[in-house]
C-alpha cells in the first residue's frame, strides 16, 4: 500500500537554528514527490517537486532532497515567518494523478 | 493570476440539507480533484476528474457527488450531509510539469 510518513509531528526551533524535516514513503512507481507549505486556514502552497533519487532543489532558506526511500526538507537559519505546517506528498504510478499526503510537520520558529 | 477559487469559505449546515461547494480554475487544466483534510489523517482524495464529463472516485467518495460539465468548474455536492462530513475541503487542479494548485479551502460544519 502506498504510504507517506512525516517526522517529527511538531518541531520548535529558535530563529537561526537549522534543522531538517523527514518524509519517508513507500509507493509503487514514484512519479514525483511534492513539498507544500500550509498556513492555518489556507490551502497548501507549492514549494518543490522532486522526481528522482539524488535530486535537490532550493528556495531561499529551504532545500529539498530525495532518496529512494525518503525526502528531507532542510531549513537553514529559519525565521519566524517560516512557521507553518509542511506537507509531503507522493504521486504514484498510474493514470489517476492522485497525491498521497503525509500528515505534516508543524514547525514553530521562535524569535 | 493563476488560481483555484472555492466558495463558500465557511459553511454551517444541518444534517440532511443538500449543499454544493463550488470550485473554479482559470489555468485551463484538464485534471481537477477534491480533497478533505482531517486532523491526524492528512489530506485524502474524494473524487477526481481527468477531463470534462470524466470523473472517478478517490479514496473517500462515500456521501459525495461531483460533476464536470465545463473544464473550469468542478463542484462538490453533498446530497444528505452528515456530521462525519464535517471537515476542511480543498479543490485542486493539476497539470503535468506544473504540479497541483490548491484553493483556499472550505470549512464545513454539519450539525
Amino acid at each position: 500500500e502506498d504510504q507517506v510518513t512525516q517526522s517529527p509531528e511538531a518541531l520548535r526551533l529558535q530563529e537561526g537554528e537549522s534543522s531538517s524535516l523527514n518524509c519517508s514513503y513507500t509507493v509503487s512507481g514514484l512519479r514525483g514527490l511534492f513539498w507544500y507549505r500550509q498556513d492555518p486556514g489556507k490551502g497548501p502552497e507549492f514549494l518543490f517537486t522532486l522526481y528522482s533519487a539524488g535530486e535537490e532543489k532550493e528556495k531561499e532558506r529551504l532545500k529539498a532532497t530525495l532518496t529512494k526511500k525518503e525526502s528531507f526538507l532542510h531549513i537553514t537559519a529559519p525565521k519566524p515567518e517560516d512557521s507553518a505546517t509542511y506537507l509531503c506528498a507522493v504521486q504514484a504510478g498510474g493514470a489517476t494523478n492522485k497525491l498521497i499526503f503525509g500528515t505534516g510537520t508543524l514547525l514553530a520558529v521562535q524569535p | 493570476e493563476a488560481q483555484v477559487t472555492q466558495n463558500p469559505r465557511y459553511l454551517i449546515t444541518v444534517t440532511g440539507k443538500k449543499l454544493t461547494v463550488t470550485c473554479s480554475q482559470n489555468m485551463n487544466h484538464e485534471y481537477m480533484s477534491w480533497y478533505r483534510q482531517d486532523p491526524g489523517l492528512g489530506l485524502r482524495q474524494i473524487y477526481y476528474s481527468m477531463n470534462v464529463e470524466v470523473t472517478d472516485k478517490g479514496d473517500v467518495p462515500e456521501g459525495y457527488k461531483v460533476s464536470r460539465k465545463e473544464k473550469r468548474n468542478f463542484p462538490l455536492i453533498l446530497e444528505s450531509p452528515s456530521p462525519n462530513q464535517t471537515s476542511l475541503y480543498f479543490c485542486a487542479s493539476y497539470r503535468q510539469g506544473y504540479g497541483y494548485t490548491f484553493g483556499s479551502g472550505t470549512r464545513l460544519t454539519v450539525v
